[in-house]
């Protein structure tokens, strides 16, 4: 299995900043997910990430909100734009395993918007 | 389209007693279907996966669950309960739409309390 690692951890932020997580794998891997957990909620895929291409976003998630890079093969970041409370989340991360049915997925980064 | 409905939003076991977690799926094809643990502030950890091979599927630490299509379901369960079961689980269903194989849609999960 791959091995993710997010950063930050955690933060605390105020309404109307950003706050850009970054996803680092420990192989190389085509598809790497963006999911959001909301409090005491289930998980929600924001959007697929492939590297050399445009992020594919899911109905309710848009680019200007949720801004994505994929520069290369083991690495993304994700940035929650102008935030507001209801972002407050814990934002994963996630990749496609080689035989492509499961994901293996990120410690999560645990975000508090004040 | 693919959906996920766990059947309870909290099981509550002593230990040392059977677990008993209910999913049911949707899909529009032939899916293939996971259940996923969440202990406290720690990440995700895939439990097993079925995949269209046996329909009984063996997993880590014990856990077993059986894809029934007849009834469109994955049922975890386990002999005996641990005090280290205590998390939140989650079914997750994949269908092979055309491509989209990837995508994950998540159950709302089950909360299992193990008591003393």
């Amino acid at each position: 299995s791959a091995v993710i690692s997010q950063k930050p951890s955690r933060d605390i932020c105020q309404r109307g900043t950003s706050l850009t997580i970054q996803c680092q794998v420990d192989s190389q891997v085509t598809m790497m997910f963006w999911y959001r957990q909301q409090p005491g909620q289930s998980l929600t895929l924001i959007a697929t990430a492939n590297q050399g291409s445009e992020a594919t976003y899911e109905s309710g998630f848009v680019i200007d909100k949720f801004p994505i890079s994929r520069p290369n093969l083991t690495f993304s970041t994700l940035t929650v734009s102008n935030m507001s409370p209801e972002d407050s989340s814990i934002y994963l991360c996630s990749v496609e395993s080689p035989g492509g049915y499961e994901q293996y997925f990120g410690p999560g980064t645990r975000l508090t918007v004040t | 389209a693919q959906s996920v409905t766990q059947l309870d939003s909290h099981v509550s076991v002593s230990e040392g007693t059977p677990v008993l977690l209910r999913c049911n799926y949707s899909s529009s094809y032939s899916p293939s279907l996971f259940w996923y643990v969440q202990h406290p502030n720690k990440g995700l950890q895939l439990l097993l996966k079925y995949t269209s091979a046996a329909t009984l599927v063996k997993g880590i630490n014990g856990f077993e669950a059986e894809f029934k299509k007849s009834e469109t379901s994955f049922h975890l369960t386990k002999p005996s309960a641990h005090m280290s079961d205590a998390a939140e689980y989650f079914c997750v269903v994949s269908d092979d739409s055309g491509g989209s194989n990837y995508k994950l849609t998540f159950g709302k999960g089950t909360l299992l309390t193990v008591n003393p």
